[in-house]
């Protein structure tokens, strides 16, 4: 099984600029393991931000944004707000059809 | 609007096995497979199987393989999941999510203990 790996913690100032990225120990992330991203608060469900890589649910704030980047898939965060705070998860998926998850980034707001 | 209601929390024993439901609603249920993700507290998420809601097979990871089944009654338009054998490390919170939708159940913590 693949290991996903992703920055165990980052910090971003409000209003700042914070990019997470999300690795494969396969080799590089592509548009084929269609990346997903996963926002987490304390005791709620994860809440779906983005799939296939780039695409935006109707929820998703404007600010987030997915893209690929130097062989990782990438979650970037604009203008940060407090409410951002939060643990962030991707999702790769692979040829065995058995996806695989990351180990999340705790990003705060600070 | 798209719903998935899971069952309510459970207490097992080690060595029972347990089962969790999502009911679906506010989509056509056979389009989308629906994925069971588990959360241990403290812990990461973990992806645990998958079923296609249409033709009703299965994936599952690796590290489940044999202790899970993923099953799921078109009529009722419900997905269940069974995990057998189970220790005190199962102690989590399971979700389900047709993970295409970007909709997820509210969880359902199970708890081991004896």
């Amino acid at each position: 099984q693949a290991v996903v790996t992703q920055e165990p913690s980052l910090t971003v100032s409000p209003g700042g600029t914070v990019t997470l990225t999300c690795g494969s120990s396969t080799g590089a992330v592509t548009s084929g393991h269609y990346p997903y991203w996963f926002q987490q608060k304390p005791g709620q469900a994860p809440r779906t931000l983005i799939y296939d890589t780039s695409n935006k649910h109707s929820w998703t704030p404007a600010r987030f944004s997915g893209s690929l980047l130097g062989g990782k898939a990438a979650l970037t965060l604009s203008g940060a707000q407090p409410e951002d705070e939060a643990e962030y998860y991707c999702l790769l998926s692979f040829s065995d059809a058995r996806p695989v998850f990351g180990g999340g980034t705790k990003l705060t707001v600070l | 609007q798209v719903q998935l209601v899971q069952s309510g929390a459970e207490v097992k024993k080690p060595g029972a096995s347990v089962k969790v439901s999502c009911k679906a609603s506010g989509y056509t249920f056979t389009k989308y497979a629906i994925h069971w993700v588990r959360q241990a507290p403290g812990q990461r998420l973990e992806w645990m199987g998958w079923i296609n809601a249409d033709n009703g097979n299965t994936k599952f990871s690796q590290r489940f393989q044999g202790r899970v089944t993923i099953s799921r009654d078109t009529s009722a338009t419900t997905v269940y999941m069974e995990l057998s054998s189970l220790r005190s490390e199962d102690t989590a919170v399971y979700y389900c999510t047709p993970v295409t939708t970007g909709y997820w159940g509210q969880g359902t913590l199970v708890t081991v203990s004896s």
